[in-house]
């Protein structure tokens, strides 16, 4: 089953527009980052926040993490036609030993229309 | 530096085939990932490796073998390929426990 599910499955705005998409997961986590994979490619990686920090800047991105509803969401503002990508959210659990996996939620399509 | 390689892009292959997809990073990275992407599935981990000589299985790795034998190499090797292995495989890695780097992929189709 998958530890993170995005939401909305596909998002379309105008260019300028806010995005905002959310992530939940179900068991405690070490940290949960964000990926974007332009149509083709492979991930590239956005930002991390760790399960002690609230929320995080990064450029035109903002993550916020709430640890009591298992959620995180990423806002992108001012969008572009570049930032037209499907966004992952991915999840490092905390099991109190090393733990090198990373379980990826199944993406949010963004479109951004010039 | 060209970060995380992934040879070849593109495949196809006939039920029944073997073949062996290659990674390369020159970052390094200990730590080394195998996934598959299939649409509305995610990317789910194939197999993982946190140090030259040592592999781990992850959440699909019926059907898959892999080895670490440099640091800077994991190769994913389909021994009997089926239908089902249609798919597009990316590598990654890491240098520890946080941030992974990603290949550009290889697309492969079992007929």
């Amino acid at each position: 089953s998958q530890q993170g599910e995005e939401d909305p499955q596909a998002l379309s705005i105008q260019e300028g527009e806010n995005a905002t998409m959310n992530c939940s997961y179900k068991t405690s986590i070490n940290n949960l980052q964000w990926y974007r994979q332009n149509s083709g490619r492979g991930l590239v990686h956005l930002i991390l926040i760790r399960s002690n920090e609230r929320e995080k800047h990064s450029g035109r991105l903002r993550v916020t993490l709430d640890t009591s509803k298992k959620s995180s969401s990423l806002l992108i503002t001012a969008s572009r036609a570049a930032d037209t990508a499907s966004y992952f959210c991915a999840t490092r659990l905390n099991s109190g030993g090393s733990n090198y996996k990373l379980t990826f939620g199944k993406g949010t399509l963004l479109t951004v229309n010039p | 530096n060209a970060g995380v390689t992934q040879t070849p892009k593109f495949r196809v292959l006939k039920t029944g085939q073997s073949m062996t997809l290659l990674c390369a990073q020159d970052m390094n990275h200990e730590y080394m990932y195998w996934y598959r992407q299939d649409p509305g599935m995610g990317l789910r981990l194939i197999h993982y490796s946190v140090g030259e000589g040592t592999t781990a299985k992850g959440e699909v790795p019926d059907g898959y073998n892999v080895s670490r034998l440099k640091k800077q190499n994991f190769l994913l090797g389909l021994e009997s390929a089926a239908p089902s292995q249609t798919s597009v495989y990316f590598c990654a890695s890491s240098r520890q426990t946080d941030t992974q780097y990603f290949g550009p992929g290889t697309r492969l189709t079992v007929l």
